[in-house]
């Protein structure tokens, strides 16, 4: 079991650039899910996956954010036109859909937007 | 809509002293609940989750909660607390809406300090 793992763990862009993160989520588990935390806050829910199929998408996630799993392995999210609200790090966390509630994190990604 | 309250933002405990970390929750139905740990640098760690039956629940790392129905609570206790302590614990609640989405919703979290 190696974990989820995110990458990459920092990044630092300018207004207006289009980022991509990656989320690899443990082997076996067929959920997928994607927050958003931002300094002195909890994670915020922003959408999830079973396997390759996006099921739910929180208001958070605005027409500049779009999140794909298209063979229900990996994930990325992406984010266009980018503003500094958009300055927070970003979590992905898995499981098991046979194991109810037990979401595994990974370390996240933090965006700086300048 | 369902939504978790920590109240406490910062707490300070004497290594070696007991902890109780409040987590009160809004939900319209007997929810999942949940605390994590974050660590500088550090994913989210599970530390316990209740989802039914006994209402006392042990964890990892010597933590346990008691979910009170009565009181729509969910304190996290430990009975001595250790430097390596020292984090951010976040309660939680899921799932996110009837739907049968499963996203959970957080607490603002708890920044727990460990006196020498």
């Amino acid at each position: 079991d190696t974990g989820v793992s995110q990458n990459p763990r920092h990044k630092i862009t300018k207004r207006g650039q289009n980022v991509t993160f990656r989320c690899d989520p443990i082997s076996e588990h067929n959920r997928l899910y994607w927050y958003r935390q931002t300094l002195g806050q909890g994670p915020e829910f922003l959408t999830y996956f079973q396997n390759e199929a996006q099921l739910e998408k929180s208001r958070l996630l605005s027409d500049r954010f779009s999140a794909e799993r298209p063979k229900g392995s990996f994930s990325t999210l992406e984010i266009q036109r980018t503003e500094q609200g958009d300055s927070a790090m970003y979590l992905c966390a898995s499981r098991d859909s046979g194991r109810a509630g037990e979401q595994y994190f990974g370390p996240g990604t933090r965006l700086t937007v300048t | 809509a369902q939504s978790v309250t920590q109240p406490d933002i910062h707490i300070t405990v004497s290594e070696g002293a007991s902890l109780e970390l409040r987590c009160n929750y809004s939900y319209g139905a007997t929810p999942y609940l949940f605390w994590y740990v974050q660590s500088p640098g550090q994913g989210l760690q599970l530390l316990l989750k209740y989802f039914s039956g006994d209402t006392l629940v042990q964890g990892i790392k010597g933590f346990e909660a008691e979910f009170k129905r009565s009181q729509s609570s969910f304190n996290l206790r430990k009975p001595s607390v250790h430097w390596s302590d020292a984090a951010e614990y976040f309660c939680a609640v899921g799932p996110l809406s009837g739907g049968g989405a499963d996203g959970l919703t957080f607490g603002k979290g708890t920044h727990l300090i460990i006196q020498p």
